[in-house]
């Protein structure tokens, strides 16, 4: 276990919806990281959040967004939600001054019909 | 462009014969070079980590890999396989001043140890 928790574990939406994926960082862990795995595109990099600042940002679209709040647990809203969209996201956090090193969550699969 | 490139998509071993999983990377600087695995329905899990010194790193469950600069190569490796260590591995490296943490992850290498 590695500490860091997800929420829903599995999500089936139709097309045009919005989600809200919830995760809580290890504790003492300050930055959270959200990823998308999919089989034609593997793990990507979408967006960092460090104590409520967002601090970098990757492959993300506009259709989605996120933030995280002064409890340190982190939203990814996705919206006009398209069949592309369907993936495993990963929400990951690292400690303060740490080697660099992720922990990740058990993923949100979510499914869009 | 940074970028890490695990050529083989599938890696084939019999129990108790040693693995070796590639990975070459791309990037400025100084890396950060992490291996996870990840089985199926999880998370990734955290293996090991190059930063610097010696060139060979010892991780979790016996893996270990090493760092080649002249090459650009982390390739991680078992001396002896178990049915058990089956899973997806993914390489990823950290730009310098790696403790940033967005991750840049290769493909990903399915590794099946057959008994």
């Amino acid at each position: 276990d590695s500490g860091v928790t997800q929420t829903p574990k599995h999500l089936i939406t139709a097309t045009g919806q919005r989600v809200t994926l919830r995760c809580s960082p290890r504790s003492g862990d300050l930055s959270v990281y959200w990823y998308q795995q999919s089989l034609d595109q593997g793990l990507q990099f979408l967006i960092q959040y460090y104590n409520g600042e967002e601090r970098a940002k990757g492959n993300i679209l506009e259709r989605f967004s996120a933030q995280q709040f002064p409890d340190l647990h982190s939203e990814l809203n996705l919206s006009s939600l398209e069949l592309g969209d369907s993936a495993l996201y990963f929400c990951a956090s690292s400690a303060p001054g740490g080697g660099g090193e992720l922990f990740f969550g058990e993923g949100s699969r979510l499914t869009v019909l | 462009a940074q970028s890490v490139a695990q050529p083989e998509d599938q890696v084939n071993v019999a129990e108790g014969n040693p693995l070796t999983v590639k990975c070459t990377y791309s990037v400025s600087g100084n890396p950060y070079l992490f291996w996870y695995v990840q089985y199926p329905n999880r998370g990734l899990q955290f293996l090991l980590k190059y930063i610097t010194g010696d060139n060979l790193v010892k991780g979790s469950y016996g893996f270990e890999a090493e760092f080649n600069k002249s090459q650009t190569s982390f390739h991680l490796k078992k001396p002896s396989a178990l049915v058990s260590d089956s899973a997806l591995y993914f390489c990823a490296v950290s730009p310098e001043g790696g403790s940033q943490g967005n991750l840049i992850f290769g493909k990903g290498t399915k590794l099946s140890v057959k008994p």
